[in-house]
């Protein structure tokens, strides 16, 4: 059984949309990371959240944590190729530092 | 570039064979974790160390072990290969400092094990 689980699991729009991918638990975490992956290497950490409903804003992308601190959401505005990637998100739970990752969310901006 | 280092960058076997991937954490980080990654699937947790010790374990394989040394780096061995074990394989690494300090993970590059 998967902790998170991220919708959509594909994604495929064209230069210039905006979209928004969430992340689900019916689990309570301490934080939440956003990572992005491009083929062949490691996630790349985007941003971490820990307040519930903090928002935070990194150039076109603007990440959301749940009130309940139980579900995030990705939002990007003005789509670029250079976006293109997996977008993972991650909880922390306090016990011991452990982590749980999300299904992933494959994203395909097409110029 | 994360901090976090992971040899070889590829790794091509034999079915039967055993290798080892080597990883180490950034500087100060005293946890890290083991990750597989197959083709077009997410990330799957096989085992986390601190300080030494195992502290949590995941989808790990009997096949498989691993563990940290003294100085904090790790190594995940991989023994009795199967060509189901071609993948990447991450290290991430976090300070682990306790269930009060809220924690990151930074991963390596990755290793690519195929499988022949």
């Amino acid at each position: 059984t998967q902790l998170l689980e991220q919708s959509p699991q594909f994604l495929s729009i064209q230069e210039g949309e905006n979209l928004t991918v969430y992340c689900n638990s019916s689990s309570v975490f301490s934080s939440l990371q956003w990572y992005r992956q491009e083929p062949g290497e490691g996630p790349v950490l985007l941003v971490t959240v820990v307040t519930g409903g903090e928002v935070k804003k990194l150039k076109r992308l603007t990440f959301q944590f749940g009130d309940a601190r139980k579900d995030s959401s990705l939002h990007i505005t003005a789509a670029q190729p250079g976006d293109t990637g997996l977008y993972l998100c991650a909880g922390e739970k306090n016990t011991g530092n452990q982590f749980y990752f999300g299904t992933g969310t494959s994203l395909t901006v097409i110029p | 570039d994360s901090g976090v280092t992971q040899t070889p960058k590829h790794l091509i076997t034999a079915t039967g064979q055993r290798v080892t991937l080597r990883c180490s954490p950034r500087s100060g980080d005293l946890s890290v974790y083991w990750y597989q990654q197959s083709l077009d699937q997410g990330l799957q947790f096989l085992i986390q160390y601190y300080n030494g010790e195992e502290r949590a374990k995941g989808n790990i394989l009997e096949r498989f072990s691993a563990q940290q040394f003294p100085d904090l780096h790790s190594e995940l061995n991989l023994s009795s290969l199967e060509l189901g074990d071609s993948a990447l394989y991450f290290c991430a690494s976090s300070v682990g400092r306790g269930a009060t300090f809220v924690d990151t993970q930074y991963f390596g590059p990755g290793t690519r094990l195929t499988v022949l």
